[in-house]
């Protein structure tokens, strides 16, 4: 089984901030790799697939990287919307989530 | 608009049984693959069980395995998911994902299972 290990588990950052979250698989997923948003209460939603596709209707201030076994997503701007939990998921064999990344204000 | 409406959950003893469904709506269903994925109280998601659009092929995390069994019924655009001997580690809200080239694009609100006695 292909696990999926993110860091760190929780981001303290501040509206205008660049934040980056780290997700690395223990095996290479080549770029089979998708990144989640969920906000208290809701249903995750789909961000980015392929590592670097952005979903139709997402802000561009999104953006993801990486192939392999190392991926990043980054916001670029931070806005008060985007504080939120992030999960990767490698959809490379079957799927898997990583832990998740809770991004909080500062 | 596509939309997933899950239900069935509810509270249920150790080594118990519950059915969920989820009524589909706003897509050709039987075109799609679905997966159920599952959350425990303030933790992360993990995927559950898939099934093709026909219901031929199906697959099951290991956790679930033996237990779970995922169906579909395309003339009622619904998708089911049996759980039976039941644990207190299956206590989570259980979404229905629709599947779209392996991607999870669109998912219900979710259905509430906690087991305990």
């Amino acid at each position: 089984d292909i696990q999926m290990t993110q860091s760190p588990s929780t981001l303290s950052a501040s509206v205008g901030d660049r934040v980056t979250i780290t997700c690395r698989a223990s095996q290479s997923i080549s770029s089979w790799l998708a990144w989640y948003q969920q906000k208290p209460g809701k249903a995750p939603k789909l961000l980015i697939y392929k590592a670097s596709s952005l979903k139709s209707g997402v802000p561009s201030r999104f953006s993801g990287s990486g192939s392999g076994t190392e991926f990043t997503l980054t916001i670029s701007s931070l806005q008060p919307d985007d504080f939120a939990t992030y999960y990767c998921q490698q959809y490379n064999s079957l799927w898997t989530f990583g832990q998740g990344t809770k991004v909080e204000i500062k | 608009e596509v939309q997933l409406v899950e239900s069935g959950g509810g509270l249920v003893q150790p080594g118990g049984s519950l059915r969920l469904s989820c009524a589909a709506s706003g897509f050709t269903f039987r075109s799609y693959e679905m997966n159920w994925v599952r959350q425990a109280p303030g933790k992360g998601l993990e995927w559950v069980s898939y099934i093709d659009g026909s219901g031929s092929t199906i697959y099951y995390a290991d956790s679930v395995k033996g237990r779970f069994t995922i169906s579909r019924d395309n003339a009622k655009n619904s998708l089911y998911l049996l759980m039976n001997s039941l644990r207190a580690e299956d206590t989570a809200l259980y979404y229905c994902t629709r599947d779209e080239a392996n991607l999870f694009d669109s998912w219900g609100q979710g259905t509430l299972v906690t087991v305990s006695s």
